[in-house]
């Protein structure tokens, strides 16, 4: 296990709703990369955190939001939720930012959108 | 643009025998590599990466990986398949510069028959 802890573990929310998920990061990691995975698809970078400031971002639309915490851990937000948000979400922590860090995930939160 | 592609969807190896997940990429600059492995219902372990140097790679539980930087290829191996080895392998690829965003292949589904 990589001590990256993710909750909810399953979540069920209808159109329009808001969402909240939320990331632990590993001990010693400063830096939270979130990233869709939607079903038979390979994970797709969302945004990344880097003390507490957005430090790079995909092609999601503004209504997919964050934050990080002092401490580093960090939470995803979104708003106005679509049929097409229903995905696995990933969080992934890393020492840095550097192009050599590796990121190590944690288990997921499966969102379904009704 | 950076992509990665894994050509076979699907792989299916003979415990005991030797197995290959092929993995290709594309980028302007110096690709860092990575291969991680995903268990139903879970999230993303980290199995190596490429960064410099020899091009052949070893990582977690026996595998290895091979870069070769005229056929941008960075193919997984294990020379002796395990039935527990069977899960969905992911190729991803960083550019130099892009310290956040990894972007992944669709996967591979490993299949391992005893």
């Amino acid at each position: 296990e990589t001590g990256v802890t993710q909750s909810p573990t399953h979540l069920i929310k209808t159109r329009g709703q808001q969402v909240t998920l939320r990331c632990s990061s590993q001990s010693g990691h400063n830096t939270v990369s979130w990233y869709q995975q939607a079903l038979g698809q390979g994970p797709q970078f969302i945004f990344q955190y880097y003390r507490e400031e957005e430090n790079g971002r995909g092609n999601f639309p503004p209504r997919f939001s964050g934050l990080q915490f002092p401490n580093y851990s960090s939470e995803l937000n979104v708003n106005a939720l679509e049929l097409d948000d229903s995905a696995l979400y990933l969080c992934a922590s890393s020492p840095g930012t550097k192009d050599t860090d590796t990121q190590y995930f944690g288990p997921g939160t499966r969102l379904t959108v009704l | 643009a950076q992509s990665v592609a894994q050509p076979e969807d699907q792989v299916n190896v003979a415990e005991g025998n030797p197995l290959t997940v092929k993995c290709t990429y594309s980028v302007s600059g110096n690709p860092y590599l990575f291969w991680y492995v995903q268990y139903p219902n879970r999230g993303l372990q980290f199995l190596l990466k490429y960064i410099t140097g020899d091009n052949l790679v070893k990582g977690s539980y026996g595998f290895e990986a091979e870069f070769n930087k005229s056929q941008t290829s960075f193919h997984l191996k294990k020379p002796s398949a395990l039935v527990s080895d069977s899960a969905l392998y992911f190729c991803a690829v960083r550019e130099m510069g892009q310290g956040g965003k990894l972007i992944f292949g669709q996967g591979t589904e490993l299949s391992v028959k005893p």
